[in-house]
């Protein structure tokens, strides 16, 4: 099985403008979840989509912004960048959610670096 | 308030021996956690999860302990090999909610 694959993985930006990450996740996966990663901190929680629906959202600004397509891919959208946005964005997916039936386990991208100028 | 908290930033293990890597959380609705590895310009990797029902789950060299009444998971991976050297993250997920993660704990095994 391919693993789950995100677009573009390196992307230079300047302040005030908007970007639009992607991510394809493992076939048959339908819960899609987005993480922020900055230099010495954890995986900070954006959201999470499932059959096309926002089912958990993070602490984060309404600038960030997500979607789920029928075919489970998923985009993050992030508008009026901020210096402050630079970080490793990584998108995971899984086959359930909670308490469908699925696992809890997630399985990542290789994340989208994103630079803010 | 950090929810799951991994307050070793690093730790240095030599290789053969036993490395233990610590989490603690503070959210009592919590009930399955995970142990992720991620190695540079990789996305991180799902290691070993434990239930709360449970208190020890075992996969090969790793084995997670789980102590409820502590709020407290341990990681300990028996021998270290070289290959173990990642950032290891620990997350908490209650039931049907998000997961939540660690700061991480970078594992240095010397050969």
């Amino acid at each position: 099985k391919a693993g789950v694959t995100q677009t573009p993985r390196y992307l230079i930006k300047t302040r005030g403008q908007q970007v639009t990450l992607s991510c394809s996740p493992i076939s048959g996966h339908r819960s899609v979840s987005w993480y922020q990663q900055t230099p010495g901190q954890g995986l900070q929680f954006l959201f999470e989509y499932f059959s096309e629906t926002q089912r958990n959202k993070g602490n984060f600004p309404g600038r960030f912004s997500g979607r789920q397509f029928s075919n489970s891919r998923s985009e993050m959208n992030v508008s009026t960048l901020e210096l402050g946005d630079s970080a490793l964005y990584l998108c995971a997916s899984s086959l359930g959610f909670g308490a469908s039936g699925g696992t809890y386990e997630q399985y990542f991208g290789p994340g989208t670096r994103l630079t803010v100028t | 308030d950090q929810q799951v908290k991994q307050n070793s930033p690093s730790l240095s293990v030599q290789e053969g021996r036993i490395s233990i890597l610590n989490c603690d959380y503070t959210n009592s609705m919590f009930d399955y956690f995970l142990w992720y590895k991620k190695y540079p310009a990789e996305g991180p990797t799902f290691l070993i999860s434990i239930s709360s029902i449970k208190d020890k789950n075992e996969d090969g060299r790793f084995t997670v302990f789980l102590n409820k009444s502590a709020k407290h998971l341990s990681l300990h991976i028996v021998p270290s090999q070289p290959g173990d050297s990642a950032v290891y993250f620990c997350a908490a997920t209650p039931n049907a909610g998000k997961s939540t993660f660690g700061d991480g704990t970078t594992l240095t095994v010397k050969p």
